[in-house]
């Protein structure tokens, strides 16, 4: 399977400021996700991170908020903005090479934020 | 829409003993069914998959098979060992791949701690 690399893998925020995320893969894949795992939680799809063209939302999750990039196959970025401490969470980038293939999780980026 | 239920943890078992962790679900059509596996500190690993109902999919000693007449993807080890403890999470995708379907949808993930 794909090599997935997330930085940072952790950090610590204060309240207000942003953090970017980044997701590489080692190889070139069509389908790149966002997830949010809050804790002691399950998984939450963020979005899917279209290369391109912007990223599809789910319900709850907007733009404004959590904006994406995908400026290629192999790469995406996730930024966590204005947070505050209920963005708490570990976020993960997880990709699908094609479509016959299910999806491989990266090691995923745990925030805190004060 | 679409659902996965998991059996309540956490579940707390000794080296060698026999584990069994439920999981039914809830889909239309034939979706694809997924066990990924996270350990402490770490992100997800895909665990086994079945794609088809009777489908079977084992990896590290860990089986489940897909039955559609119980909407179930059970999953199961004979013999599990310290190693095992981790969080285990139920998944599903609709019946396609393709981009416009490929959501996961997933279970609220079980705890499982083997004692020596």
């Amino acid at each position: 399977s794909a090599v997935i690399s997330q930085k940072p893998s952790r950090d610590i925020c204060q309240r207000g400021t942003s953090l970017t995320i980044q997701c590489q893969v080692d190889s070139q894949v069509t389908m790149m996700f966002w997830y949010r795992q809050q804790p002691g939680q399950s998984l939450t799809l963020i979005a899917t991170a279209n290369q391109g063209s912007e990223a599809t939302y789910e319900s709850g999750f907007v733009i404004d908020k959590f904006p994406i990039s995908r400026p290629n196959l192999t790469f995406s970025t996730l930024t966590v903005s204005n947070m505050s401490p209920e963005d708490s969470s570990i976020y993960l980038c997880s990709v699908q090479r094609d479509s016959n293939q299910p999806q491989h999780f990266g090691d995923g980026t745990r925030l805190s934020i004060l | 829409g679409d659902s996965v239920t998991q059996m309540e943890g956490p579940v707390t078992l000794s080296e060698e003993a026999f584990l069994t962790i439920n999981c039914t679900y809830t889909a239309t059509g034939y979706p694809s069914l997924f066990w990924y596996v996270q350990y402490p500190g770490e992100g997800l690993q895909l665990l086994l998959k079945a794609t088809k109902a009777d489908d079977k999919g084992s990896n590290k000693g860990f089986e489940a098979t897909y039955r559609k007449e119980t909407t179930s993807f059970h999953l199961e080890k004979g013999s599990v060992q310290v190693s095992d403890s981790a969080v285990y999470f139920c998944a599903l995708t609709p019946r396609s791949y393709t981009g416009a379907n490929s959501k996961l949808t997933f279970g609220k993930g079980i705890t499982l701690s083997v004692r020596p």
